[in-house]
């Protein structure tokens, strides 16, 4: 059973350009988080989604970001346009169900490096 | 401030010694997670808990609901437990999660 699953694992972008980060959930998991890590910070939470849903985006920047998890296919967090302030590390993790109870399984990571 | 402390921030011990990491957090929670972060940056779940004691190996985490706080101690440490643990809290609204600054340890030979 393979655990969660995100690519690319390195990805360099440009300033201005656009950033597609990949999340496929554990089987059987429906429920998506994004977390974000800036250098020498915690980790912030970003968005939950279930399929097909946004559940909660409080953690979004207002512009530029927005996340999907489509019907098929996995979780997709896109950054248009982005800025050196962009570089982190960018978790996503996955649970089985709703609610606090559920244990996160969290992805290696996708390292977004802006030059 | 931040709603869920952790302390010490850095943390350097010898192989074998007892370790401990504290936790705190501000109001209700309805589980508490221990992460363990490694150079490189992969993050696996050590424990999830919301009351009394867990054990693994040689880690044990244990929770206090009314004191709001919670510690992770390494029994018998050695060099390849150093890395960054990450205490991290649901609250009782939902479920995402909020995480303390991380400790890094150190474990030298």
């Amino acid at each position: 059973n393979a655990g969660v699953m995100q690519n690319p694992r390195h990805l360099v972008r440009r300033r201005g350009q656009e950033a597609r980060l990949r999340c496929s959930p554990m089987k059987g998991h429906s429920h998506v988080y994004w977390y974000r890590q800036l250098p020498e910070e915690g980790l912030k939470f970003m968005v939950y989604l279930q399929k097909e849903n946004i559940i909660d985006e409080s953690g979004m920047p207002k512009e530029r970001f927005s996340a999907e998890f489509p019907k098929e296919g996995p979780s997709i967090l896109r950054i248009q346009q982005v800025v050196r302030g962009d570089s982190a590390a960018y978790f996503c993790a996955s649970s089985r169900s709703q609610g606090a109870r559920y244990e996160q399984y969290f992805g290696p990571g996708t390292r977004l490096t802006v030059t | 401030k931040n709603e869920v402390e952790q302390s010490p921030q850095n943390l350097t011990a010898q192989e074998g010694e007892f370790i401990t990491i504290n936790c705190s957090y501000s109001v209700g929670i309805s589980a508490l997670h221990w992460l363990q972060q490694h150079p490189g940056g992969g993050i696996v779940s050590l424990f999830m808990l919301s009351s009394g004691k867990k054990k693994h190996g040689r880690l044990i985490a244990t929770i206090n609901i009314q004191e709001k706080h919670s510690s992770l101690h390494i029994t018998a440490s050695h060099p390849r437990d150093s890395a960054v643990y990450i205490c991290a809290v649901s609250w009782t609204s939902g479920s995402r999660l909020t995480f303390g600054e991380g400790t890094q340890l150190t474990v030298n030979p």
